[in-house]
């Protein structure tokens, strides 16, 4: 299995600061991905993190808004830019892991907790 | 478009049987995965189904028909600990589209 941790996993943010989370894996993966889950919501997913290039947006979702970065197979970051109270939510990294054994699974990491005030 | 639906809620007792149904139409497909969230922490991988049948892990066991785009978790001998969100994803190209997800409650 692979071992993802988040950093911060809580913090309350000002109304227009912007806070950057961390997203570190034991192991490289190809694929890093980025979701959002709104209070009482289920998870959506923000963006597909590249490894060299620009991140892949889901449609209500804009770079300017959510910076990622992915600077090797290990690590990535994702920022939320301008926070207001709608941002607040629980942010999750996910990484698709191919078992040495044969097979895929999709892993969380342990989410990252936000609460802007 | 893409739609996957699951109950919004169940209610089970301590000790039984109960089966979250999935239902899903997406533009890709490339397995489908079952999460457990309990309140206040991230998801935690249960099954992965890439081929139609039944795969089975301990009191878990999940069922996929790729051709009916249906999927249930079968959870056995349920315990307390079992109160959670179960929530249904199907992966294209390992991008999750999630639904919205079947609050569990077990009963004593």
């Amino acid at each position: 299995s692979a071992v993802i941790s988040q950093k911060p996993s809580r913090d309350i943010c000002q109304r227009g600061t912007s806070l950057t989370i961390q997203c570190q894996v034991d192991s490289q993966v190809t694929m890093m991905f980025w979701y959002r889950q709104q209070p009482g919501q289920s998870l959506t997913l923000i963006a597909t993190a590249n490894q060299g290039s620009e991140a892949t947006y889901e449609s209500g979702f804009v770079i300017d808004k959510f910076p990622i970065s992915r600077p090797n197979l290990t690590f990535s970051t994702l920022t939320v830019s301008n926070m207001s109270p709608e941002d607040s939510s629980i942010y999750l990294c996910s990484v698709w892991f191919t078992n040495p054994g044969g097979g895929n699974t999709i892993y969380f990491g342990e989410g990252s907790w936000l609460t802007v005030v | 478009g893409q739609n996957i639906d699951q109950p919004t809620e169940m209610t089970a007792t301590e000790g039984a049987i109960v089966q979250i149904n999935c239902t899903y139409q997406t533009s890709g497909f490339n397995g489908l995965f079952w999460y457990q969230q309990h309140a206040g922490e991230a998801p935690t991988f249960l099954s992965y189904n890439v081929l139609d049948g039944l795969e089975e892990k301990g009191r878990f066991s999940s069922f996929l028909s790729r051709s009916k785009g249906y999927s249930y978790l079968l959870l056995k001998e349920l315990q307390m600990k079992d109160s959670a969100s179960y929530l249904c994803a199907v992966s294209n190209t390992g991008k999750l589209i999630f639904g919205q997800g079947t609050t569990l409650q077990v009963k004593p």
